[in-house]
This record gives structure tokens, sequence and C-alpha cells, in this order.
């Protein structure tokens, strides 16, 4: 298996744009979470998905930001319009089981607004 | 408030020795802990688990505690290489309902060789 896959690696937007990022979990994983890491505040989980359906999206910062998974292999973070301050690396991680095991995290989107 | 604490420092060792990394907690029963690596540009990578009613696991070079009454995991890498320097973090799972992975801010260690 490759892995959870993330893309883009690297998106660099002007403030106003909408920006998608995206991320494909692993087979079989039926958890699926959105997580954004900053110097701050560390890693802060956005929204978590089981079985395709959206679970607790109470991280999400506002408005803004929304998540999608339209099926199991394929999910998407959406930040319309985007602010400097959404500048972060944002994680998909996929799992079995919501902390039993262990999460598989994909190499991340680094987001910068300018 | 809940906070999940660890050493903001780097942790600087030589190669060799033992590396110990701290994770203590505040007002959290967690039914799990987990030990992460994180490589820079890289995403966490999972190294352990450890379950509220463990007080030790192992695996290789690794080492983790979990004291519950004194609200603290150490994480410890014997035979320290410099291949090991990495940022770890510490996460937990509430013992409650339908809770997800908490992390901590994560610990830099540097091995030197």
């Amino acid at each position: 298996d490759a892995g959870v896959i993330q893309s883009p690696r690297h998106e660099v937007t002007e403030m106003g744009q909408e920006v998608t990022l995206r991320c494909k979990p692993i087979s079989g994983h039926d958890y699926l979470f959105w997580y954004r890491q900053t110097m701050m505040r560390g890693l802060e989980l956005l929204i978590y998905f089981n079985n395709n359906v959206p679970i607790d999206d109470s991280g999400m910062p506002e408005d803004r930001f929304s998540a999608k998974m339209p099926n199991a292999s394929f999910s998407t973070l959406k930040i319309q319009p985007s602010e400097p301050r959404d500048s972060a690396v944002y994680f998909c991680a996929s799992s079995i089981s919501l902390g039993q095991v262990g999460y598989t995290f994909g190499s991340g989107t680094r987001l910068t607004v300018v | 408030s809940q906070k999940i604490e660890q050493n903001s420092e780097a942790l600087n060792i030589q190669e060799g020795k033992t590396a110990t990394l701290t994770c203590n907690y505040t007002n959290y029963s967690p039914a799990y802990l987990q030990w992460y690596r994180q490589d820079p540009g890289r995403g966490p990578v999972f190294l352990l688990l450890i379950r509220e009613n463990e007080k030790e696991k192992r695996k290789e070079r690794l080492k983790v505690t979990f004291d519950t009454t004194l609200k603290q995991s150490l994480f410890h890498i014997t035979a320290s290489q410099p291949a090991d320097s990495a940022t770890y973090l510490c996460a937990l799972v509430q013992n409650s309902g339908y809770s997800t992975l908490t992390f901590g801010k994560g610990t830099m260690l540097l091995v030197s060789p």
C-alpha cells in the first residue's frame, strides 16, 4: 500500500482565493482525520469521518472551512475564502479505529496564504 | 483545562546514550497513550501504543512507561543513533465515548555522533 496520499504538497495562494486539499486514505481504513499543524498550536484535529460520514467537525475553525468524503477513497478539505492565518501544514490521517491503534499520516500539504 | 505537555526545549545527547523524553498530562483520563516520530517536512509516524492498565511497553530499542498516578509517560530510546534525531510527539485518547487522538507539541531530539 502506498500509504495516505495527499496533494498538493505545497500550495501558495492569495488571500481570498479558494483552496482545496485532497487526501486518499489507506484502503480498508474506516476513519479519516484532518489535522492542522502550526508552531504555536501544534497538531489540532479539524474533523473526522467514519465510513465516509462526518462525525465531529468541532475543530473546524469557522465556516470558511468545509470537508467532504464522497467515497471511501477520497476526501477534500476546502477553505473559501482563504486568509493569511490559515497558513499551516494540513495533514490527513487514516486508521481502523479511533485510538486503539496508531494513525497513518500523509506527508501533509504546506499552505501559504499571502 | 486539559493539557498535554512535552518539553519544548530540544534534547541533545551523544550517540550510544539513552534518550528519555517526558509527556505530562492534566485533566485527562487516557485509555491509550501513543508516541509518534516526526521528521522535518513529513507526517508523524506511529511508534508505540500503551494502554491505561499497562505500565511498560517495549519495541526493539524503544521503551514506553505509563504512570496514571503521576499522569506521565516516559519514552526511552536506548543506544541512540544520529538517525534517531527527530521530533517525538505523544498523543492521548480520552477514556470516554468517541474520543480521538489529542497531541502534545512534541520534543526535538538531537543525537550527535
